[in-house]
């Protein structure tokens, strides 16, 4: 399984709402990452998750919330975000930090909307 | 800081090579990669260069390192239609033991594919 998984596909909220992303992987990768990523722009990462810790802080502001409750599974918790958040959402994951290829494999994204 | 830049557009016609150029300003950049992205969906991983590495052949695709211009190129043979996607370019510096090798990403190149 090469496969990074996430949910949900799009995403509709307004700015008073909470929801989460989710993301999962069965590669046994032990670093993880989120990236934002506007139209037609290059991914900008978010955070980075090595060994169910968080290891980077791209300094996001605290209406984005990582979690990472096991090694397989990423999630991202919004709350009061603005219309300018609004972008696809990436997970990546790869073998770990300290691995000299550390080949990131990315899922589909979600598509993030806020109202 | 370290800065990826690529040319923003590349037409062809079906058939034809597609040459999508990169340059980079980090002189430690250890691993270098292409990504392909296509409409709505994630970042798929093409292929990737080390840094001590000039050309690397993978079926239609040749990667040429030039190290002292810092100058990276992705050809693509025989292009076709399905090739139409955008194309980023990535160089990870930092790589090894326990440091974080960050991904800087290029622009993307958005590829357009002629029948």
């Amino acid at each position: 399984d090469t496969e990074v998984t996430q949910t949900p596909k799009h995403l509709v909220m307004g700015m008073t709402n909470k929801k989460s992303l989710k993301c999962e992987q069965h590669m046994g990768h032990r670093a993880m990452y989120w990236y934002k990523q506007k139209a037609k722009k290059p991914p900008e990462l978010m955070f980075v998750y090595s060994y169910e810790k968080l290891s980077i802080n791209e300094s996001v502001p605290s209406r984005f919330s990582p979690e990472c409750p096991n090694s397989s599974l990423l999630n991202l918790h919004l709350h009061a975000l603005q219309p300018e958040d609004s972008a696809l959402y990436l997970c990546a994951s790869s073998q770990g930090l300290e691995s000299s290829y550390n080949e990131q494999f990315f899922g589909p994204g979600t598509r993030l909307t806020v109202l | 800081g370290e800065d990826v830049e690529q040319s923003l557009f590349l037409s062809v016609r079906e058939g034809d090579s597609s040459v999508i150029n990169c340059t980079y300003t980090d002189s430690s950049s250890t691993y270098l990669y292409w990504y392909k992205q296509e409409p709505g969906a994630g970042l798929q991983l093409l292929t990737y260069i080390f840094s001590n590495m000039d050309m690397k052949q993978d079926q239609r695709l040749t990667v040429l390192l030039n190290k002292k211009d810092k100058h990276l190129s992705l050809r693509i043979a025989d292009t076709q239609t399905g090739d139409s996607a955008i194309y980023f370019c990535a160089e990870r510096s930092g790589a090894g033991g326990t440091s974080y090798g960050k991904l800087t990403f290029g622009q993307g190149t958005i590829l357009t594919v002629h029948p």
